[in-house]
């Protein structure tokens, strides 16, 4: 099956450096979308993104999908205690017939020391 | 819109029990879904459904089924709960069978199995 690897698995930051979580996958994605959990929460979903080179921005927060479609990132500048929590990737496989079937990444989850 | 509503939020049970975990959601939406979440594994795709009468599997079934004969619910039945399915099991809901589409998530069941 699919699988979407996403690292790193921690990370660790001072309030106010950048902060950069990564999704790979081996399979070309048709789609991919960001989700931030907040420690007790469910994920809540941020953003999508779908076209090759895509780059998509959120006040600090910057998307982007690679030009083989086949990973993605997500870089918050300046974090603040409010960005703690777990990221996710989810992506879905070009072509097929798997009923639009997300596979998530493993998350990323940061935590701000202020 | 109470969006995606999930009962009970806790739960134990010994093990060989069974029991259902409710979902339901208001927003009319064809996709539905769980996930169990567990530590540095992500979210992973227990069962999905389409529309009413349509499920199928996803990645971890064994030991789940799931019933759809409703738009508004999807419950998930643990038929002889095992200590390996300690997890937090959310269930989400997205318009439409592609995945090109948000996903919103339950508030989760924190299921601990003795």
């Amino acid at each position: 099956g699919q699988q979407v690897m996403q690292i790193p698995q921690y990370q660790h930051v001072q309030e106010g450096e950048d902060f950069t979580t990564y999704c790979n996958s081996s399979t070309t994605l048709s789609n991919i979308q960001w989700y931030k959990q907040r420690p007790g929460g469910h994920p809540v979903f941020l953003i999508q993104l779908v076209k090759s080179g895509e780059v998509k921005k959120q006040k600090r927060l910057t998307f982007q999908f690679g030009e083989a479609k086949k990973n993605s990132s997500l870089h918050i500048t300046a974090t603040q205690t409010t960005d703690v929590g777990t990221y996710f990737c989810a992506a879905a496989n070009a072509g097929g017939t798997s009923y639009g079937k997300l596979t998530f990444g493993q998350g990323t989850i940061l935590t701000v020391h202020p | 819109n109470a969006g995606v509503t999930q009962t009970p939020k806790f739960q134990v049970l010994k093990t060989g029990q069974s029991m259902t975990l409710q979902c339901a959601q208001d927003m009319n939406h064809e996709y539905m879904s769980w996930y169990r979440q567990d530590p540095g594994m992500g979210l992973r795709l227990i069962h999905y459904s389409v529309g009413a009468g349509i499920t199928d599997q996803g990645e971890v079934p064994n030991g789940y089924n799931v019933s759809r004969s409703t738009t508004e619910d999807f419950p998930l039945r643990l038929l002889s709960a095992a200590p390996s399915q300690t997890s937090v099991y959310f269930c989400a809901s997205r318009r439409g069978r592609g995945s090109y589409n948000e996903q919103f998530f339950g508030p989760g069941t924190r299921l601990t199995v003795l």
